[in-house]
């Protein structure tokens, strides 16, 4: 399997643009998560999906991002517009279920810049 | 989410030195507990999970155990080499399944 696939790699944009972030998970796994990594915060849960749904949004930090899943194999994480404290690195998992136990496999990261 | 705790946030050994570090998180609600390795450049990748109190789990030279009445855990790493040199994360997960993750132990091994 080629884990999860993560694109872009690195993204640079200016402030005010829409960044489009996107994620392909495990073929099989139930379950994505987006993260965002920053030096202040660490690595944060914004949202996850079980069969495409969102089930807890909670960690999405403003109405500026959005996350989509409209299949089992894609979804994407949409900020607009950018702003510079935006800029971290943002990684997507998967697990095969939600269960707590159940280990969560990272994708590569978007390395996002907002200038 | 939970509050978690790693100690020390960096640490600095000589090759073939033995390590450990703490992670901290409520005992209250605890479903299960991950450590994970995350190298510079790289995405995190999982070495264990626990979940019950005495749990010790074993990798070649990294080992963990677990302590879910006190809320802690301790990762140990016999004779480290450059090669280990990381962050370690753990990540506890409550009640509500989620995983929230420490801020790390960065460990550097010089060689």
């Amino acid at each position: 399997d080629a884990g999860v696939i993560q694109s872009p790699r690195h993204e640079v944009t200016e402030m005010g643009q829409e960044v489009t972030l996107r994620c392909k998970p495990i073929s099989g796994h139930d379950y994505l998560f987006w993260y965002r990594q920053t030096m202040m915060r660490g690595l944060e849960l914004l949202i996850y999906f079980n069969n495409n749904v969102p089930i807890d949004d909670s960690g999405m930090p403003e109405d500026r991002f959005s996350a989509k899943m409209p299949n089992a194999s894609f979804s994407t994480l949409k900020i607009q517009p950018s702003e510079p404290r935006d800029s971290a690195v943002y990684f997507c998992a998967s697990s095969l279920d939600g269960r707590g136990t159940d280990t969560q496999y990272f994708g590569p990261g978007t390395r996002l810049t907002v200038l | 989410i939970l509050n978690v705790e790693q100690s020390p946030q960096s640490l600095h050994v000589q090759e073939g030195d033995s390590t450990n570090f703490t992670c901290s998180f409520p005992s209250s609600n605890f479903y299960a507990l991950h450590w994970y390795r995350w190298e510079t450049a790289k995405s995190p990748e999982a070495l264990f999970v626990m979940t019950l109190n005495g749990d010790e789990k074993k990798k070649g030279r990294i080992s963990a155990t677990l302590n879910t009445k006190e809320g802690y855990s301790y990762l140990y790493i016999k004779g480290s080499q450059p090669e280990d040199s990381a962050t370690y994360l753990c990540a506890p997960s409550g009640s509500a399944r989620q995983l929230t993750f420490g801020s790390g132990t960065q460990l550097t091994v010089l060689p």
